[in-house]
């Protein structure tokens, strides 16, 4: 069974600071990481994925996130907050042989300060 | 936006009452999920569907039932609501080569 933890339910951070959310997931099999983020009354849209490959992974609006293996994370950064990425962020891990379902951490909110 | 809607987006029900959500895609896509969204639980997986006929329950399942009798329409069942139903419902597609999930705009339901 797979599973997603993401530290930190809310995080507060200054506008042009770093950005840093931590999800860390357990996996019995080789995972694809998502990263989504959902605005304020709006549906999912994938900021990121790792499938294989490189381990660096960059995605839309300027965010990028790191598979770690061997510390089984895939934390989400980003060199500076603007007031646009106030938001909610949800990581994620997909099993392909399990009919590409996705298992979700719990979110992280993130503000930011002016 | 990958071709996917939900109806109604929102709903105002009563504890007891039967409850069908429906998710339609224009995708053909194969793989069909429906999630529930709740605060500090992200989104869990209710059921969801490898093809026409073909179901199968998630992690929380109980207290719903889907049906898929068209690629495209995948529906979604609360045969008798109660509050604890009272949550942000998510259709998802996807296709098995695919490596990734294409979500619809939700549905919120509220059981009173």
């Amino acid at each position: 069974a797979q599973s997603v933890t993401q530290l930190g339910s809310h995080v507060s951070v200054s506008e042009g600071a770093l950005v840093l959310l931590r999800c860390n997931y357990s996996s019995s099999v080789p995972p694809y990481l998502f990263w989504y983020v959902q605005y304020p009354n709006q549906g999912l849209q994938l900021l990121l994925k790792y499938t294989t490959g490189a381990t660096l992974v960059k995605g839309i609006n300027g965010f990028e996130a790191e598979f770690k293996k061997s510390e089984t994370s895939f934390h989400l950064t980003k060199p500076s907050a603007h007031m646009s990425d106030a938001a909610e962020y949800f990581c994620a891990v997909m099993v392909k042989a399990a009919g590409n379902k996705l298992t979700f951490g719990g979110g992280t909110r993130v503000l930011v300060k002016p | 936006d990958a071709g996917i809607t939900q109806s109604p987006r929102h709903k105002v029900t009563e504890t007891g009452t039967p409850v069908t959500l429906r998710c339609h895609q224009t995708e053909n896509h194969r793989y069909m999920y429906w999630y529930r969204q709740d605060p500090g639980h992200g989104l869990r997986l209710i059921h969801y569907s490898y093809g026409v006929k073909d179901t199968d329950k998630g992690e929380v399942s109980d207290g719903y039932s889907v049906s898929r009798s068209k690629t495209e329409d995948f529906l979604l069942t609360l045969e008798s609501a109660t509050s604890s139903q009272t949550s942000v419902y998510f259709c998802a597609i996807s296709e098995p080569a695919y490596n990734e999930q294409f979500f619809g705009p939700g549905t919120r339901l509220t059981v009173l």
